[in-house]
């Protein structure tokens, strides 16, 4: 049973735009959203992350919205670099004890020189 | 090491072999997770470690699979009677106790023929 849904599946963007990725959850028992950005042949690495008791958080070109009464939470790359073209995964982590992340499907983002 | 390192970064084995892929967390962490990234699919949880116990291995698709850690530190991913759909890429990753951020390493990329 997926738990976190994330869209779009790909995203091609023009040098110097916005790129925004959305995910949702369905378990409320998550206390913590990161963002993870892989390149090919590499494991993923931690981007961004969010806790719910904030709405928003911003880290340089990029800014995690969290809208904890629908569930949502969304990635936002400003000013959308060539060198951003990557997979990018939304996770969400269990408060069950476990530590368990569930991860979305991942967005493949293209941007264009 | 500077990361975590897993190994064998590729393997291919024939239908029915059995594997073990190797695990390698950064000093220190006591949390340590196993995933598999299928082409095209997210990361899908498959076990996880905090010290040499595995509190949850919920995500473990059948009973070929098993893992175990050792001294708190290497882990070990068994797949006994490989399948051609047990063909993906491993990923291992490790944190500090509380898992806030996890450090992946470059995984194993499995090959069942």
């Amino acid at each position: 049973q997926q738990q976190v849904k994330q869209s779009p599946q790909s995203l091609i963007v023009q040098k110097g735009g916005i790129s925004i990725i959305n995910c949702a959850y369905e378990n409320t028992a998550f206390d913590y959203f990161p963002w993870y950005q892989q390149f090919p042949g590499k494991g993923p690495a931690l981007l961004i992350a969010i806790r719910p008791d904030v709405s928003e958080k911003k880290e340089g070109r990029f800014t995690i919205s969290f809208n904890k009464s629908a569930k949502q939470f969304s990635l936002h790359i400003m000013d959308s670099q060539p060198g951003d073209s990557a997979t990018y995964f939304c996770a969400a982590r269990g408060t069950s004890g476990t530590y368990k992340y569930i991860f979305g499907t991942g967005t493949r983002l293209k941007v264009l020189a | 090491g500077a990361g975590v390192s897993q190994s064998p970064s590729n393997k291919v084995t024939e239908k029915g072999k059995d594997v073990e892929l190797r695990c390698d967390p950064i000093s220190g962490h006591t949390a340590l997770y196993w995933y598999r990234q299928s082409l095209g699919q997210g990361l899908e949880f498959l076990i996880y470690f905090q010290g040499n116990s595995a509190p949850d291995k919920s995500g473990l698709p059948s009973d070929r699979f098993s893992a175990e850690r050792t001294g708190g530190s290497v882990s070990t991913l068994t797949i006994q009677r490989t399948q051609q759909e047990d063909s993906a890429v491993y990923l291992c990753a490790s944190s500090l106790t509380k898992g806030e951020k996890l450090f992946f390493g470059s995984g194993t990329q499995l090959s069942v023929l």
